[in-house]
């Protein structure tokens, strides 16, 4: 398994304003994900991180609203841009070791409240 | 893409009783089909998982059953017990998880005591 660990845990942020969410990993993964869940709702998935290069993002979601870096294997870090109260969310970090096959660890989240 | 639909949204059962959660996924090329657990202020937690090339799979107090023909997946949880409660996802994967999951919406499970 892996653990992995984000920060910051939770955040009360300005309309205009971008915040960088920081997600560290404690064994080498092979893949690395970025989700948002908004309020009650379920996940979606924003982009995959990869290691050294632009991250890939998934429909609706672009690289100048959430610029996500990936300098090495357990390291990532998903900023969002220019925020709105529609932004409030939890950040999900998740991450696959390569031990495991198929199965994602996720970390606690970030809680971003835009005002 | 991938579509997944869960059912029910909530679902309350006496504690003891059993409780099953039903998902339908729209992809036939999906071959992979975890379960995650989420309790309040947490991430998702994986409970079980199972691949296209079984039917069934048990732990414990919890199975989960593939019918890829129908594109169903169903959870089941057995002598349901209060730290049960938590909302359930299922998800799916194409080539077996190695891309992102997508997620159900999700089911509420209170375990009445």
């Amino acid at each position: 398994s892996a653990v992995i660990s984000q920060k910051p845990s939770r955040d009360i942020c300005q309309r205009g304003t971008s915040l960088t969410i920081q997600c560290q990993v404690d064994s080498q993964v092979t893949m690395m994900f970025w989700y948002r869940q908004q309020p009650g709702q379920s996940l979606t998935l924003i982009a995959t991180a990869n290691q050294g290069s632009e991250a890939t993002y998934e429909s609706g979601f672009v690289i100048d609203k959430f610029p996500i870096s990936r300098p090495n294997l357990t390291f990532s870090t998903l900023t969002v841009s220019n925020m709105s109260p529609e932004d409030s969310s939890i950040y999900l970090c998740s991450g696959r070791t390569s031990g495991s096959i198929g199965e994602l660890f996720f970390g606690e989240g970030s809680r971003l409240t835009v005002l | 893409g991938e579509n997944v639909e869960q059912h029910p949204s909530t679902l309350s059962v006496q504690e003891g009783d059993s409780a099953v959660i039903k998902c339908t996924y729209s992809d036939s090329a999906s071959n992979y089909f975890p379960w995650y657990k989420q309790e309040l202020g947490k991430g998702p937690q994986l409970i079980i998982d199972i691949r296209s090339n079984v039917g069934e799979k048990k732990d414990q107090r919890i199975a989960v059953t593939l019918n890829k023909t129908a594109k169903h997946f169903s959870l089941h949880i057995t002598e349901t017990q209060p730290e049960d409660s938590a909302v359930y996802f299922c998800a799916a994967s194409a080539r077996g998880g190695a891309d992102g999951l997508t997620f159900g919406k999700g089911t509420h499970l209170i375990i009445q005591p």
